[in-house]
């Protein structure tokens, strides 16, 4: 089983609004990463988590808050959005950091209004 | 520093071959993968290749590296209208966790 899972497929939200993004493995993975994907670019690092453990963060603004609760689980919490950070939200996993194969979910396709 | 580029779009007969090209700066890149994107899906990987290696084939994807020029390339084989995607080439140094990816090739498919 080499699939990740991320909850919701679609979100809508205003500026004022919280949400949260989520990811899920079960593949016994221990590092797992966000990446956003603006329309027709590539994806960029945002955070990486290792041993549920945050590594990374790519310079990410604050009102981007990263949370792993346990090795399976990967959380992106939302507040205070702009809209320019419609985008699609990718995660990833891999057995560790800096091992070879990062696997990605289907993202979450985010719209700010 | 690091840096991948990729042709932007690649138009290709229905039971061709496809190659799509990759070329990236940084020598020390240990890693080098190929993904793929359908519409308004996520990233699959589709193969990877250690910088070791000069060829890697699987079924009807070969990949191809030449260190000395740092160019990578993926063929595949009998493209399909499945195959009808964005494909980004990436690279990563043995030890580090991020991914550096190319502006990613649409391949499209003509009947």
């Amino acid at each position: 089983d080499t699939e990740v899972t991320q909850t919701p497929k679609h979100l809508v939200m205003g500026m004022t609004n919280k949400k949260s993004l989520k990811c899920e493995q079960h593949m016994g993975h221990r590092a797992m990463y966000w990446y956003k994907q603006k329309a027709k670019k590539p994806p960029e690092l945002m955070f990486v988590y290792s041993y549920e453990k945050l590594s990374i963060n790519e310079s990410v603004p604050s009102r981007f808050s990263p949370e792993c609760p346990n090795s399976s689980l990967l959380n992106l919490h939302l507040h205070a959005l702009q809209p320019e950070d419609s985008a699609l939200y990718l995660c990833a996993s891999s057995q560790g950091e800096g091992t070879e194969t990062q696997y990605f979910g289907p993202g979450t396709r985010l719209l700010v209004l | 520093g690091e840096d991948v580029e990729q042709s932007l779009f690649l138009s290709v007969r229905e039971g061709d071959s496809s190659v799509i090209n990759c070329t990236y700066t940084d020598s020390s890149s240990t890693y080098l993968y190929w993904y793929k994107q359908e519409p308004g899906a996520g990233l699959q990987l589709l193969t990877y290749i250690f910088s070791n290696m000069d060829m890697k084939q699987d079924q009807r994807l070969t990949v191809l590296l030449n260190k000395k020029d740092k160019h990578l390339s993926l063929r595949i084989a009998d493209t399909q209208t499945g195959d009808s995607a964005i494909y980004f080439c990436a690279e990563r140094h043995s030890s580090a966790s991020k991914i550096i990816f190319g502006s990613g090739t649409r391949l499209s498919i003509r009947p």
